[in-house]
C-alpha cells in the first residue's frame, strides 16, 4: 500500500523558530491531511488540503501540495515548546475508497525554550 | 463528546493467551478504523467498518486476528493466541460520512506488550 515518506526524520529547533516538515507520496491523492501525535497518546487531526488546493493556512500552520511533484510541506511558524510532537501526513487515495487513509513515517519534532 | 474511547490502555500477557481491545466511537460516527503502531512499520490500517460492516481487512496480519462490531457503539479487537510480535500500540478512531472533511477522530491507544 502507499506510504508516504516524510523528511526530516526528526527536528529540534528553538522557540519562536519556524518549523518545516516534508511529506512524499507515490500515487494519485484525494486529500492528504496532517495528524499530531503527543507521545503517548493518540493523533490529532490538524488540517486538510485537498488535490484541488496549492495551499491552506489554519492559525499558525501552512500546508502546501504539490501534486506534480507528489509532496506537501507543513509549516509551523513562531513555535512553541507545546508543539514538541510527531507529525504524521496521511493520504486518501483518488481511486476505491476514500475511507481509507495511508500515514506517513512521521517528523519528531521537539521545540526547545 | 467523550471521544473514541479504547480500554484496556495498557495490557500485558503471556505469549499464546488471547487478548481483547475494546473501542467505542464517537456517537453518531458510522465508521471505525482500527490501527497498529510500531518503530519497525509505523502506523498501519488493519481493518475498517462502515455501519458496523467490515469493509476492508486487507491489513490484518494473519488469521489470529479478528474484529467485530456487534453495534454501532462498540468494536473489539481480538488476537489469539498472542505473540510477541504483536506488542505495539493499537489505536481506534472514527469519523462521520456526514461531514465533508475525512478526519479521523483517534482514540488514546491501548499498549499491548506480549511476552
Amino acid at each position: 500500500s502507499q506510504q508516504g515518506e516524510e523528511d526530516p526524520q526528526a527536528l529540534s529547533i528553538q522557540e519562536g523558530e519556524n518549523a518545516t516538515m516534508n511529506c512524499s507520496y507515490k500515487t494519485s491523492i484525494n486529500n492528504l491531511q496532517w495528524y499530531r501525535q503527543n507521545s503517548g497518546r493518540g493523533l490529532v487531526h490538524l488540517i486538510l488540503i485537498r488535490s484541488n488546493e496549492r495551499e491552506k493556512h489554519s492559525g499558525r500552520l501552512r500546508v502546501t501540495l504539490d501534486t506534480s511533484k507528489k509532496s506537501s510541506s507543513l509549516l509551523i511558524t513562531a513555535s512553541r515548546a507545546a508543539d514538541t510532537a510527531s507529525y504524521f501526513c496521511a493520504m486518501t487515495p483518488n481511486t476505491g475508497t476514500a475511507s481509507k487513509l495511508t500515514f506517513g513515517t512521521g517528523t519528531r519534532l521537539q521545540v526547545t525554550l | 463528546d467523550a471521544g473514541v474511547i479504547q480500554s484496556p490502555r495498557h495490557e500485558v500477557t503471556e505469549m499464546g493467551q488471547e487478548v481483547t481491545l475494546r473501542c467505542k466511537p464517537i456517537s453518531g460516527h458510522d465508521y471505525l478504523f482500527w490501527y497498529r503502531q510500531t518503530m519497525m512499520r509505523g502506523l498501519e490500517l488493519l481493518i475498517y467498518f462502515n455501519n458496523n460492516v467490515p469493509i476492508d481487512d486487507s491489513g490484518m496480519p494473519e488469521d489470529r486476528f479478528s474484529a467485530k462490531m456487534p453495534n454501532a457503539s462498540f468494536s473489539t479487537l481480538k488476537i489469539q493466541p498472542s505473540e510477541p510480535r504483536d506488542s505495539a500500540v493499537y489505536f481506534c478512531a472514527s469519523r462521520s460520512s456526514k461531514t465533508v472533511l475525512y478526519e479521523q477522530y483517534f482514540g488514546p491507544g491501548t499498549r499491548l506488550t506480549v511476552t
